[in-house]
């Protein structure tokens, strides 16, 4: 079946950076674009970035343009998240989650369990 | 970016009653919007896509209507696992936003 693992969240100190991984597994990955959504404590679900299947198109929220980075390695079967020049107000739980259908982009079918990224001095 | 105004923030309802969630778009978005349910520390789950169609296994006491900048999520009978936030989020245009969410909880 459908798996998404996140993996690399922590405690960081602000201005620093961490680099999140989500696994996946049970379907073609490179048939998917990839998203990153996250969710501070307490707090809603704020949309952050997307990947296309083929790495072509990369698109990021507002609040962490320039300083995070959507990418892909298909053949490892993984998407990534680098993060930079991190703030508090970056702290929450990061989730992948997959669009559905393959190619396509209109609603999340499937998602990880998220990983905890806690920004603080 | 698209805008999207959810309502009402929160609700107590009990077993038994029809529960209706609002989400307002700040520009047309067609049927581009879903809804998503997420129980406490846990991931969300999709219930409704395309603004009305029911996701495979989702029970039909969920429904979505709507278009263009107004859409609604139903609940036609309250069930106790239904306990939780209720999210929709437009995917017209990126960045895809969310809205503020609704918790609903038992009264």
């Amino acid at each position: 079946q459908v798996q998404l693992v996140e993996s690399g969240g922590g405690v960081v100190q602000p201005g620093r950076s961490l680099r999140l991984s989500c696994a996946a597994s049970g379907f073609n990955l490179d048939h998917y674009g990839m998203h990153w959504v996250r969710q501070a404590p307490g707090k809603g679900l704020e949309w952050v970035a997307v990947v296309w299947y083929d790495g072509s198109k990369k698109y990021y929220a507002d609040s962490v343009k320039g300083r995070f980075t959507i990418s892909r390695d298909n053949s490892k079967n993984t998407v990534y998240l680098q993060m930079n020049s991190l703030r508090a107000e970056d702290t929450a739980v990061y989730y992948c989650a997959r669009p559905f259908p393959p190619y396509g982009d209109y609603y999340f079918d499937n998602w990880g369990q998220g990983t905890l990224v806690t920004v603080s001095s | 970016d698209i805008q999207m105004t959810q309502s009402p923030s929160s609700l107590s309802a009990s077993v038994g009653d029809r529960v209706t969630i609002t989400c307002r778009a700040s520009q047309g978005i067609r049927n581009d919007l879903g809804w998503y349910q997420q129980r406490p520390g846990k991931a969300p789950k999709c219930l409704i896509y395309a603004a009305s169609s029911l996701e495979g296994g989702v029970p039909s006491r969920f429904s979505g209507s709507g278009s263009g900048t107004e859409f609604t999520l139903t609940i036609s009978s309250l069930q106790p696992e239904d306990f939780g936030t209720y999210f929709c989020l437009q995917h017209n245009s990126y960045p895809w936003t969310f809205g503020q969410g609704t918790k609903v909880e038992m009264k």
